[in-house]
C-alpha cells in the first residue's frame, strides 16, 4: 500500500508553546487529508478536513485559531497546535488519500504531551 | 452526515476460533467505501479490508471476509482461525467523494471493537 509519514512520532513541549506536526505522502498525490484525535482506548476523533490548496473543513467544536492547518502540496499537510495547554496532550493521526486510490492510507501517529 | 455504529465494544474469542464484528452505517449515498482497520498496541492503522458499496461481491482477505449487506447497511467483518495477533481495536470505517469537491472526501470512523484474542 501507498506510504504516509508522520513526523514527529512523539513530542513534549511546554505550556505556551507551539508544536508543529507534519504529515507527508510519499508516493502518491494526496489530495485529501483527515487529521484525527485518539484519546486512550477511544476511537479516532475527525478534527479536520483537507483538500490540497483550499482552507481545512474543521469538525464541530474544534477550535480553528488553535488547531492550524495547512494542505499548500499534494503531499504534505501540516497541523500546528498552537499555544500548547496540557489538555491538549493526545495522540494525533493524519490519514492521506485521493480518489483514484479510494482509500485512506495513515501515518504512525504523534504523541504530544505537553508540560 | 454519515454514522458508523459498532455495536460491540468489546469482543473475546479463543485461539483458532472464528469471531463476527459487526458495524451498520447509514447513509444515502450510492457510491462509496467501507472499510475495518485494525489498531494494534502501536496505534499504528493497518487496513484489513476494503470493500466498494457497487460490488456485490464480498471482499475476502486470507482469514478476513466481510459481510456486506448493502440494502441492510451492515458490514460485519469475519476472522476465521483467530490468532493471537489479531488482538487489536478494529474500526469500521466509511468514506465517500465530497459532492462539492473534485477531490475531496468523506471519512467517518465507528467507536471501534476492542478484540482480545485467548489462548
Amino acid at each position: 500500500g501507498a506510504v504516509v509519514s508522520q513526523h514527529p512520532s512523539r513530542v513534549i513541549c511546554k505550556s505556551g508553546t507551539s508544536v508543529k506536526i507534519e504529515c507527508r505522502s510519499l508516493d502518491f498525490q494526496a489530495t485529501t487529508m483527515f487529521w484525527y484525535r485518539q484519546f486512550p482506548k477511544k476511537s479516532l476523533m475527525l478534527m479536520a478536513t483537507s483538500n490540497e490548496g483550499s482552507k481545512a473543513t474543521y469538525e464541530q467544536g474544534v477550535e480553528k485559531d488553535k488547531f492550524l492547518i495547512n494542505h499548500a502540496s499534494l503531499t504534505l499537510s501540516t497541523l500546528t497546535v498552537t499555544s500548547a495547554h496540557p489538555e491538549d496532550s493526545s495522540f494525533y493521526i493524519c490519514s492521506a488519500s485521493n480518489r483514484v486510490i479510494g482509500e485512506a492510507f495513515f501515518g504512525q501517529g504523534t504523541r504530544l504531551t505537553v508540560v | 452526515a454519515q454514522t458508523v455504529t459498532q455495536s460491540q465494544p468489546e469482543m473475546s474469542v479463543q485461539e483458532a476460533e472464528t469471531v463476527t464484528l459487526s458495524c451498520t452505517y447509514d447513509t444515502s449515498e450510492n457510491n462509496y467505501y467501507l472499510f475495518w482497520y485494525k489498531q494494534p498496541p502501536s496505534r499504528q492503522m493497518i487496513l484489513v479490508i476494503r470493500q466498494e458499496a457497487y460490488k456485490q461481491q464480498n471482499a475476502t482477505e486470507n482469514r478476513f471476509s466481510v459481510n456486506f449487506q448493502k440494502a441492510a447497511k451492515s458490514f460485519s467483518l469475519k476472522i476465521s482461525d483467530s490468532q493471537l495477533g489479531d488482538t487489536a481495536m478494529y474500526f469500521c470505517a466509511f468514506m465517500k467523494p465530497l459532492a462539492n469537491s473534485n477531490s475531496g472526501y468523506a471519512l467517518n470512523f465507528g467507536k471501534g471493537t476492542s478484540l482480545l484474542v485467548t489462548p
